[in-house]
């Protein structure tokens, strides 16, 4: 699984509040991603990055910001939590093409 | 919008049968993946075919691959109850700096009755 944990794994928040998420990796490789879920739009790239403060937005960005100061950690940051947001997050990192995912969390915005 | 889609959006066969799923596509790839995702899981690599190749084999899994049609399809043989998930063909976009990406599908619901 390429020792990438996500954390929390679940949470509640009220609309317009922060919320940041949290993924490390274990094994140092260069790529991370966040990805959304929905029923009906399969996978979404939010964010990448590439590096060490490199990072890229994917098509469902908006409303989303991330940081990565670690090799090992990639954090997702929703700055005013809306109801749309309500989903499951995904984190991955990429070993030869190949993508690896965390576990996810499930996050629900009311 | 989305690289790849599958094909059907969901399938139900008796344990024994095999599964079709399909995936079309709509640029130039490097190569094309296939996931797997069990129900409140994250996905799971299956296998990946490069753009040269046209067919690769991963135990009960068959993957096929028509860059002229830009298509994809993956065949589940002697499926398994444990099989019932949902199936994502994924393809990598480049992009100008250098940097890979996955674009997924929608999926494929796969049930596998005992």
């Amino acid at each position: 699984d390429a020792g990438i944990t996500q954390s929390p794994r679940h949470k509640v928040t009220e609309t317009g509040t922060p919320v940041t998420l949290r993924c490390h990796q274990t094994e140092n490789h260069r790529y991370m991603y966040w990805y959304r879920q929905d029923p009906g739009h399969g996978l979404r790239l939010i964010h990448y990055s590439y590096g060490v403060k490199d990072t890229d937005k994917g098509e469902v960005s908006d409303g989303y910001s991330v940081s990565r100061s670690k090799t090992e950690d990639f954090l997702l940051t929703l700055e005013s939590a809306t109801s749309s947001q309500t989903s499951v997050y995904f984190c991955a990192i990429s070993k030869f093409y190949e993508q690896y995912f965390g576990p996810g969390t499930r996050l629900t915005v009311t | 919008s989305q690289q790849g889609e599958e094909d059907p959006q969901a399938l139900s066969i008796q344990e024994g049968e095999n599964a079709t799923m399909n995936c079309s596509y709509k640029t130039s790839i490097n190569n094309l993946q296939w996931y797997r995702q069990n129900s409140g899981r994250g996905l799971v690599h299956l296998i990946l075919i490069r753009s040269n190749e046209r067919e690769k084999h991963s135990g009960r899994l068959r993957v096929t691959l028509d860059t002229s049609k830009k298509s994809s399809s993956l065949l589940i043989t002697a499926s398994r109850a444990a099989d019932t998930a949902s199936y994502f063909c994924a393809t990598v976009l480049q992009t100008q700096g250098g940097s890979e990406k996955l674009v997924f599908g929608k999926g494929t619901k796969l049930t596998v009755n005992p």
